[in-house]
């Protein structure tokens, strides 16, 4: 069974700091991906970044990377140069090769940046 | 290209009213899914297909069904509405991927239910 961990119920970060958002994952898929999604209080899903358990380089899309531990079942977002427009809450997610795309969701982090 | 569609955007149901949740997407995506998000617990996946004619049951699916008789459409059904079912419903679509996924799943705007 996959699951999917976020441990983090609300962070703060100052504007234009870096911030890490963790989550942790438990799978026994051989083959898997790894998603961020954020949510604004408008509520829409926005896919932000995707790491796939066999690449062997983190992603990076703009302000947004993903510190990926394989071997600590972690895939952490880090985002840099915070924004006001960055608060929202941010989901974790997985879908493994054995369980064809049903995806696993995280709890979700409410982060709120602070001018 | 629309993208992933979901109608309504609201609902009000009364207790033991059914009602059915529009979903359609215009990408050819083989892989559909309803999830349900729900104050400090994620989305949950409902139900979902994996092309027209096949459905399966997801983590949360009392209470609903789910039918797909083409590529572009999914309906939810709720046949007898509950106040447990306030919630909001999400639909997502993706394209089914050989090698595992690779790709994120689209999701639609979203549909707020309040069951009263």
């Amino acid at each position: 069974a996959q699951k999917i961990t976020q441990t983090q119920p609300g962070m703060f970060v100052q504007e234009k700091e870096a911030v890490t958002l963790d989550c942790t994952y438990d799978t026994s898929d051989p083959s898997y991906g790894l998603f961020w999604y954020k949510q604004p209080s408008s509520g829409e899903m926005i896919f932000l970044i995707y790491q796939g358990s066999y690449d062997q380089q983190n992603a990076t899309e703009g302000r947004y990377s993903l510190n990926f531990q394989k071997a600590r079942k972690s895939a952490n977002l880090v985002i840099s140069a915070s924004q006001l427009g960055d608060s929202a809450m941010y989901f974790c997610a997985m879908s493994g090769s054995n369980t064809g795309n049903q995806f696993y969701f995280g709890t979700g982090t409410s982060l709120t940046v602070i001018p | 290209n629309a993208g992933v569609t979901q109608t309504p955007k609201f609902q009000v149901l009364k207790t033991g009213q059914s009602m059915t949740l529009q979903c359609a997407q215009d990408m050819n995506h083989e892989y559909m899914s309803w999830y349900r998000q729900d104050p400090g617990m994620g989305l949950r996946l409902i139900h979902y297909s994996v092309g027209a004619g096949i459905t399966d049951q997801g983590e949360v699916p009392n209470g609903y069904n789910v039918s797909r008789s083409t590529t572009e459409d999914f309906p939810l059904r709720l046949l007898s509405a509950a106040p447990s079912q306030t919630s909001v419903y999400f639909c997502a679509s993706s394209p089914r991927l050989a090698g595992g996924p690779r790709e994120t799943q689209y999701f639609g705007p979203g549909t707020r239910l309040l069951v009263l």
